[in-house]
């Protein structure tokens, strides 16, 4: 299968420990994008990735969050001194930059609780 | 800021039956909006994309309108069947690399 594949599917972690999310988007895909979702809720941008280059990130996004894609390939998440409001499912996705692609390809998400 | 408001409350309609779900937007308009769909426990999966130059796009049941007077979209499913039981969002770009999302409307179609 050549979806977007992200580990763990589940996380389970107590408040104040570090945690870190993988993402392998498809393999030909240059654009890369986490978003945060809660119960109820939309996915909520989290940072973009162009290749290795992080173009955006949300203003929401605390000094506690870092994402990393070296290379252009894989791309890795990491919430540091984790907070009970952390607890949401974390989405990758990624798309390809050309002509009229602009469709982005979902992960399954990694479930993180945080107690 | 860009905001996007979709049916909060859930959708319920009888198997055979066009399901129509709206999204509305504020600020300005974006260049394309996108649909997705989403079941529980799973990522959204794309539906359509339909640009602000287009008033309506369509792919076998569905069917997306743009109305860029309005800052609407319409989403429509004709001839519903229980399968199409999911979220189904409505997203756009707000100019730069950012997506937002609407908080999804439930469908659920009775058999």
């Amino acid at each position: 299968d050549t979806g977007v594949s992200q580990n763990p599917r589940h996380k389970i972690t107590k408040r104040g420990q570090n945690v870190t999310f993988r993402c392998d988007p498809i393999s030909e895909h240059n654009r890369l994008y986490w978003y945060r979702q809660t119960l109820g809720q939309g996915p909520e941008f989290l940072t973009y990735f162009q290749n290795e280059a992080q173009l955006e990130k949300s203003r929401l996004l605390s000094d506690r969050f870092s994402a990393e894609r070296p290379k252009g390939s894989f791309s890795t998440l990491e919430i540091q001194r984790t907070e009970q409001g952390d607890s949401a499912m974390y989405l990758c996705a990624s798309s390809y930059r050309g002509p009229g692609a602009y469709e982005q390809y979902f992960g399954p998400g990694t479930r993180l609780t945080v107690t | 800021s860009q905001k996007i408001e979709q049916n909060s409350e859930a959708l319920n309609i009888q198997e055979g039956k066009t399901a129509t779900l709206t999204c509305n937007y504020t600020n300005y308009s974006p260049a394309y909006l996108q649909w997705y769909r989403q079941d529980p426990g799973r990522g959204p999966v794309f539906l359509l994309l339909i640009r602000e130059n287009e008033k309506e796009k369509r792919k076998e049941r569905l069917k997306v309108t743009f109305d860029t007077t309005l800052k609407q979209s319409l989403f429509h499913i004709t001839a519903s069947q229980p399968a199409d039981s999911a979220t189904y969002l409505c997203a756009l770009e707000t100019g730069g690399f950012k997506t937002i999302f609407g908080a999804g409307t439930r469908l659920f179609v009775k058999a």
